[in-house]
């Protein structure tokens, strides 16, 4: 799993309502990013960062806002959560191993149910 | 944009078959191709990754190709397993750029 800890791994919120979901990782991965999955649409880029306080927006990043304050933390926050982000959340790093590959290491996921 | 198409969408073989395992992508300036595993519930495991400039890949029973000109890979599975059901994933990565583009994917049952 690359070191990856997504937390947490369940959550059931209002609309309305903030949430924060996190991802951890210990092996000092400098790209970092957020993706969510949906049935139909596959896995669709929200956020990345390419370092510490280093963000980019991807494919669906309206209602989404990140931060990474330090190496090992990207955190993701819906200011106001809304029923189309129910969603399963993934976290994800990317490694260039010896042969100058970039491969892309994937969390468990956060599964999100906004009520 | 760069749109990338899995068919089909599901797909069930007897137990020691070979199969394979389509993806189609729109935008050919692609900087690598990774397919991924996924089982219910779980996160995406790498299985195997194709640079642009190389035309496959293999790792015991998987064999996967690129087709830059014609925006096609396949995933090719020998003598499958109950064990290989999953749903596979397809992504590529555009040049200089580090997100991926993702196939809905292909849901693959072997049965004993």
């Amino acid at each position: 799993d690359a070191g990856i800890t997504q937390s947490p791994r369940h959550k059931v919120t209002e609309t309305g309502t903030p949430v924060t979901l996190r991802c951890h990782q210990t092996e000092n991965h400098r790209y970092m990013y957020w993706y969510r999955q949906d049935p139909g649409h596959g896995l669709r880029l929200i956020h990345y960062s390419y370092g510490v306080k280093d963000t980019d927006k991807g494919e669906v990043s309206d209602g989404y806002s990140v931060s990474r304050s330090k190496t090992e933390d990207f955190l993701l926050t819906l200011e106001s959560a809304t029923s189309s982000q129910t969603s399963v959340y993934f976290c994800a790093i990317s490694e260039v191993d010896r042969e100058a590959k970039n491969i892309q290491y994937f969390g468990a996921g956060t599964r999100l149910s906004v009520l | 944009k760069q749109e990338v198409t899995q068919i089909p969408a599901a797909l069930s073989v007897p137990e020691g078959e070979n199969l394979v395992l389509n993806c189609s992508f729109t935008d050919s300036a692609i900087y690598n191709l990774q397919w991924f595993r996924q089982d219910p519930g779980k996160g995406l495991t790498s299985l195997l990754l194709i640079q642009s400039s190389q035309r496959e890949q293999t790792s015991g029973r998987l064999n996967a190709s690129l087709d830059k000109s014609s925006g096609r890979s396949t995933l090719y599975i020998a003598a499958s397993q109950p064990g290989d059901s999953a749903t596979y994933l397809c992504a590529v990565s555009l040049t200089g750029a580090n997100n991926l583009f993702f196939g809905t994917g292909t849901r693959l049952t072997v049965i004993p």
